[in-house]
This record gives C-alpha cells, structure tokens and sequence, in this order.
C-alpha cells in the first residue's frame, strides 16, 4: 500500500530565511510524487510534481523539491521565505497507473513571520 | 490550464435531508473522477474513485448508500449525501484526470462546505 508521511505539523520560518517541509513516501514501484499547497477554506492548488528525470523539481512560487530514491524523500523547498507561503502544505503520492487516486500526507502547517 | 468546477460552494442542509454536489471538468473530459473529503486542519481522505458509466469504487469504511456518487458523462459526477447528519459536516472536494494513456494529472475543484444542521 501506498502512504506519505509529513512527520511536521508545523513549520516556522522568518521571512527572507530558506525553509523546508519536509515528506517520506513508501510504495511499490516507481512514484508519482506532488506537492500541493492550500489556504484556509480553500481547494488545493497544484505546486510541483516528480514524474521522472531530472530529481530536482522546480515549481510555483520559487518552490523546488528534490526526489531522493535512497531516502524515499521528496521535501519541499524554498531559498527565501514569504508572509505569503504561510499555508497548508501536503506532499501526495499516486502510482503510475492512469486513473488512480493521489494519498494524501496528513499536511504541514507553514508560519512565516516578518 | 485545466479547470474543476464544485457546485455549490457551500451548502446548509438540516438533518435527515440530502444533498447533492456536482464536480465538472470544463474543458477536458475526464473518465476517472476522485471524491475527498477534509475535516478541519487535517487530512484530505479519497472516500471514492467515481468511473464514468461504471459504479463508483469506494474506500474502505465509507457507506456507498449513504454517499452516491453518479458519473454519468465524461464531464460530471455527483456527490450526494443521503439523510445527512452533523457528523457529515465537511470539507467536500472532487479532482479529475483528463482523459489521456499516461496521464499524470489531476485537478482539483475549490471544494463545498456542507454545513449539516
């Protein structure tokens, strides 16, 4: 079975300072990894995903994650943080199977202060 | 880019009442449509995998009678809550993924608030 851990439910971060959220994934063959962000009562908008190729993903909003296979990791990353990444963040896995369903991490709140 | 639509946004029913939610794709069709629902602060949770002209697959603990889901075209499914309760207050969002051999994406509607009385 497919799962992702965010082992944070918080981050804080100044703004101006890099951040880090971090997500771990265990499934059965090659993944389909995403990050995904949301604010409060709203659906979730699409930040960057791991196919294939290249490990480093570069999204939206200067968001980037790295696919590391040894480490089964796949952290969201920033170089400089804004007021306005402060969010609900959730890493997902899919298989690479068409048609199937994402599993969600259970999402990482992110503070950043000014 | 691709667009999911949810309707209503948001909804107050009172108990014992049903509810239906639509989830459009409007510019691509979608053969294979995914209902979650959120409760606050947490998780999203897949409660079923909605197949256009077949019936729904639904995750384990979820009560197919009480959640009907219908797929009925390449463009809409719909998600209804049968006799609702407070304890079926939630966060409701639908994705979609086009209809495409591979296809790695998945779009997710802004999502509807029911609110049960």
């Amino acid at each position: 079975a497919q799962s992702v851990a965010q082992p944070e439910d918080q981050v804080n971060v100044a703004e101006g300072n890099p951040l880090t959220v971090k997500c771990t994934y265990s499934v059965s063959g090659n993944p389909y990894l995403f990050w995904y962000v949301q604010y409060p009562n709203r659906g979730l908008q699409f930040l960057l995903k791991y196919i294939t190729g290249d490990n480093l993903v570069k999204g939206s909003y200067g968001f980037e994650a790295e696919f590391n296979k040894s480490q089964t990791s796949f952290h969201l990353k920033k170089p400089s943080a804004l007021v306005s990444d402060s969010a609900l963040y959730f890493c997902a896995v899919r298989d690479t199977q068409a048609g199937t369903a994402l599993i969600f991490g259970k999402g990482t709140t992110l503070s950043v202060s000014s | 880019g691709a667009v999911v639509s949810q309707h209503p946004s948001r909804v107050i029913c009172k108990s014992g009442t049903s509810v239906k939610i639509e989830c459009r794709s409007l510019d691509f069709q979608a053969t294979t449509m995914f209902w979650y629902r959120q409760f606050p602060k947490q998780s999203l949770m897949l409660m079923a995998t909605s197949n256009e002209g077949s019936k729904a697959t639904y995750e384990q603990g979820v009560e197919k009678d009480k959640f009907l889901i219908n797929h009925a075209s390449l463009t809409l499914s719909t998600l209804t809550v049968t006799s609702a309760h407070p304890e079926d207050s939630s966060f409701y969002i639908c994705s979609a993924s086009p209809w495409s051999v591979g296809s790695s994406e998945q779009y997710f509607g802004p999502g509807t608030r029911l609110t049960v009385t």
